[in-house]
């Protein structure tokens, strides 16, 4: 069955990177793009970016840019997504999620990662 | 940017009612939008996609309509599995939106 696992928390300091993997099974890696999409608490879902594993070819929304950096490793099937230069609205939970065969909706979804921005 | 919004933001609904959320986009987006249902503390899940399209698996008391700017999701008969918020969320383009969401509470 299609699988999307997330790394585990994070603690990171304002200014600080993180980055965080998502790692795919049950289907073919390099046919379907992958997206990151993050949910501050109590707030509702943001698209960050997406990343078609065929080529490394990245879309980011334009508020990451500059910002925001996705790669894919194809010989271990996992999606990096990072964030630089934090601040504390970066305190979120992000996920992964796989794109529809038909369209660039989301039809699986990694089980998220907390990331916790704090001096 | 494309911008979707929802009404209501909150609805309240008993056991049985039928509710209907609304979807509106800035621009068209022709059927290019989808449905999830959200729990707390879980992954969104996908309900409908293309805007009426179901997914596998998931129930056929809910169904999805609309096209080009206004997009409705349909519960036929609310079940206590159900009371969770709602997101619909546009990929007409190479950006994807999502709208601010539904929260379906007990009434």
């Amino acid at each position: 069955q299609v699988q999307l696992v997330q790394s585990g928390a994070e603690v990171k300091k304002p200014g600080a990177s993180v980055k965080v993997s998502c790692k795919s099974s049950g289907y073919s890696f390099t046919v379907y793009g992958t997206n990151w999409v993050r949910q501050a608490p109590g707030q509702g879902l943001e698209w960050m970016g997406w990343i078609t594993s065929y080529n490394g070819d990245t879309v980011y929304a334009p508020k990451f840019q500059g910002r925001l950096t996705i790669t894919t490793d194809t010989s271990t099937s996992t999606v990096y997504m990072e964030l630089a230069s934090l601040r504390s609205d970066d305190t979120a939970v992000y996920f992964c999620a796989r794109d529809g065969i038909t369209g660039y909706y989301f039809d699986s979804w990694g089980q998220g990662t907390l990331v916790t921005v704090s001096s | 940017d494309i911008q979707m919004t929802q009404s209501p933001s909150t609805l309240s609904a008993s056991v049985g009612d039928r509710i209907t959320i609304t979807c509106r986009a800035s621009q068209s987006i022709s059927d290019s939008l989808a449905w999830y249902q959200q729990k707390p503390g879980k992954a969104p899940k996908l309900l409908i996609y293309k805007a009426s399209n179901l997914e596998n698996g998931v129930p056929s008391r809910f169904s999805g309509s609309g096209s080009g700017t206004e997009f409705t999701l349909t519960i036929g008969s609310l079940q206590p599995d159900d009371f969770a918020t709602y997101y619909c969320q546009q990929y007409n383009n190479y950006g994807r939106t999502f709208g601010q969401g539904t929260k379906v509470e007990i009434k």
